[in-house]
C-alpha cells in the first residue's frame, strides 16, 4: 500500500511569486485534504477536494486554489505568495468526506517566501 | 479567543513516567475528538480517535473526553524515547473539518 506522497519537500520563493505543491493520495482513497501548518502551530484546513470537486474550503484568500485529478492526485496552488505563507503545507488523503475516515498525512511541503 | 486551546510545552518527563496531555475548547458543538502524534519532519498521524465523551484505551495509550467540562486528555503509561514526538489534539463538529490545537513538544528522557 502506497501511503501519502508530497513533492516537492522544500521550496524557497519570493513574496509576489506563485508555487504549485503536488500530493498523491494513499491507493483507494478519493478525498484530498490541504493544511497550512506554521511554525510552532497545529495544521489548518484550507480546502478539501473530492471527486474532482471542492467539498469544504477554510478561512483562506482566493489566492489559495487547488485541484483534483480523476487518479485522485491533487495539487495546491499559491498566488501572490506573502511572507506569512512560510510553512509547512500538509495533504491528507481518506476515503470518507466527513469526520468518520482517519486522515493519512504526508511529510509536507516546507515553503519560505523571502 | 481560539476554539482549541493547548499548552505547547515542551514538556521533558523521565522514561517510564506516566504523561498527561490535555486540550480545552469553547464550541460544546465538537462531537469528533481525536489526538495525532508528529514525529520531527514528519506529517501527523492518527493515534487516538474517540465520538463524543467517554473513555477509550489503545495499549499504552488512553484518550478521555469530558464534553461538560470541555476538556480532553492523552494520557500515556510506561512512556518510552520512542514517544518523544508533538502531541496534537484535534475536534470537529457534525459535518465540519478538524480544528487542530498548537500541539504539545514532549520529550522522554532516558
Amino acid at each position: 500500500e502506497t501511503g501519502v506522497t508530497q513533492s516537492p519537500t522544500h521550496l524557497i520563493k519570493t513574496r509576489g511569486q506563485q508555487v504549485t505543491l503536488r500530493c498523491s493520495s494513499q491507493s483507494g482513497h478519493n478525498t484530498v485534504s490541504w493544511y497550512q501548518q506554521a511554525l510552532g502551530q497545529g495544521p489548518q484546513f484550507i480546502f478539501q477536494y473530492y471527486r474532482e470537486e471542492e467539498n469544504g474550503r477554510g478561512n483562506f484568500p482566493p489566492r489559495f486554489s487547488g485541484l483534483q485529478f480523476p487518479n485522485y492526485s491533487s495539487e495546491l496552488n499559491v498566488n501572490a505568495l506573502e511572507l506569512d505563507d512560510s510553512a509547512l503545507y500538509l495533504c491528507a488523503s481518506s476515503f470518507r468526506t466527513d469526520n468518520t475516515g482517519e486522515l493519512f498525512f504526508g511529510e509536507g511541503s516546507r515553503l519560505t517566501v523571502l | 479567543q481560539k476554539e482549541v486551546e493547548q499548552d505547547p510545552g515542551p514538556l521533558s518527563v523521565p522514561e517510564g513516567a506516566i504523561v498527561s496531555l490535555n486540550c480545552t475548547y469553547s464550541n460544546s458543538a465538537f462531537q469528533y475528538f481525536m489526538w495525532y502524534r508528529q514525529y520531527s519532519r514528519k506529517g501527523p498521524e492518527l493515534l487516538m480517535y474517540t465520538y463524543s465523551s467517554g473513555n477509550k484505551e489503545d495499549g499504552r495509550f488512553t484518550a478521555q473526553v469530558d464534553k461538560s467540562s470541555k476538556y480532553i486528555s492523552l494520557f500515556i503509561r510506561d512512556s518510552q524515547p520512542s514517544d518523544s514526538a508533538t502531541y496534537l489534539c484535534a475536534m470537529a463538529k457534525e459535518n465540519e473539518k478538524l480544528t487542530f490545537g498548537t500541539g504539545t513538544r514532549l520529550t522522554i528522557i532516558p
